[in-house]
Parts: C-alpha cells; structure tokens; sequence
C-alpha cells in the first residue's frame, strides 16, 4: 500500500483481556517502530525492529506487551491482561535508510485508540 | 520518559498570520524532523534536518536547524485553517541511533 496502515483502528477491551494491534508497513520498509501516545503527550518509544529482528524493547512498560514481525513486514504488538493504564494511542511507523544522510525517516500510521474499561 | 521542549505549549492565530514555535533539548542533536499531527491521525512529516544551521522550506512552512544543536524552528507563513493540528518537533537519542523522542507538541487553533 502507499502509507503504513494499522488495525482495528479503535479497540475496546475489558480490564483483563488480551488484545492484538496490526501494523502493515510501507513496503520495502525495513525498520518498523511501535510508539505508545498518551492524551495530550508525544508519541513515546516502545520497541524497535530491523526486518524481523527485534533489536529493542527497552520501551515496552512491562512483560504483558510483547511484539512481533514473524516475516519482516506485517507486525503485532499484543497486550496481556490489559490495565486501566494502558489506554492510549498505538502508532506504528516504518522507515528505509536514507541513503545520502544515512537518517531515518519514521513514517507513521493512523494509530490503534486503545481504551480499557 | 524523557522529551523534548517545545514552545509555545497552544496558540490561536489570525488565518493569514505568520506562525512562530521552537523546540530545545538539554542535549545536543544531529536530525531535527518535524511532524503534524490531525485529531485521529498519525503523525505526518513536514520538514526533516540533517545540518547545523540549515535552513528548509516545504511550501509555507520553513525550518531552521540551530546552530547550538539543541534547537530547531518552525515557521509557518499565511496560515490558513487547514494548519490546525499539533506540531511536534522529533530527534534521535544520540547520533546514529533510530530511537526518537519526541517534542510536547505545540497545538496550534486557526482562526478564520
């Protein structure tokens, strides 16, 4: 596709339930980024991946998050048991080295607006 | 987490009116990127800097990174209501790293 797309857009879950976020990246993008944005605040880092390696987690809050790319494209980043404090939006970015600067430039999807009740 | 400082937090402008707004890190920074961000969506990229004191341009808007390093800004001339949105200025950690953080954003309401 032309832009990075993810999905459900909007989720629901009851306190305790498991949930699982899609992000389809651009094609051919070898890096893919998942960042957690809270209401009225930056998008924060979560997890790194360069094709199907994940390379950091550093920012994943806890051990019920967990992400994957299996393949080097498609990538799930799943939530366990989800808590109140997990409400927040899910972006998903990808990118392709640059290659006269040798910088990253992060594509972004639509979002996952993840509520908890 | 950590993040970077932007400035002013909001404002409301003029359609028509020139719009100023920076962002300053404690650190220094060799990308500068800047990004818009609608009510819903994702972050789009606006402008991004690789230089010390460059200085680009992307249709109305201009960018200017500092030649400290620990600042970069953006500036948005004849603003018109589809400017509305947040802007977010965003960098690497350190050089060479993939890792960004991300500015306060700085939330900007047009005014016809």
């Amino acid at each position: 596709g032309a832009g990075v797309s993810q999905s459900p857009r909007y989720k629901v879950a009851k306190r305790g339930q498991d949930v699982a976020l899609r992000c389809d990246p651009i094609s051919g993008h070898v890096s893919l980024f998942w960042y957690q944005q809270a209401l009225g605040q930056g998008p924060e880092f979560l997890t790194y991946f360069q094709n199907e390696a994940q390379l950091d987690k550093s920012g994943l809050p806890s051990d019920r998050f967990f992400a994957e790319r299996p393949e080097g494209s498609v990538s799930t980043l799943k939530i366990q048991r989800t808590q109140q404090e997990d409400s927040a939006v899910y972006l998903c970015a990808s990118s392709s080295p640059s290659g006269t600067t040798g910088t990253y430039e992060q594509y972004f999807g639509p979002g996952t607006r993840l509520t908890v009740t | 987490g950590q993040q970077l400082n932007q400035s002013p937090q909001s404002m409301f402008i003029q359609e028509g009116e020139d719009v100023s707004m920076n962002c300053t890190s404690s650190s220094i920074f060799n990308t500068w990127l800047w990004y818009k961000q609608d009510p819903g969506e994702g972050p789009v990229l606006l402008i991004a800097l690789y230089k010390a004191g460059e200085l680009t341009s992307n249709g109305r808007l201009t960018a200017q990174f500092g030649i400290t390093r620990k600042d970069s800004f953006l500036n948005i001339s004849a603003s018109i209501p589809s400017d509305v949105g947040i802007y977010f200025c965003a960098g690497p950690w350190s050089s060479g790293t993939y890792k960004y953080i991300f500015g306060t954003g700085t939330r900007l309401k047009v005014l016809a």
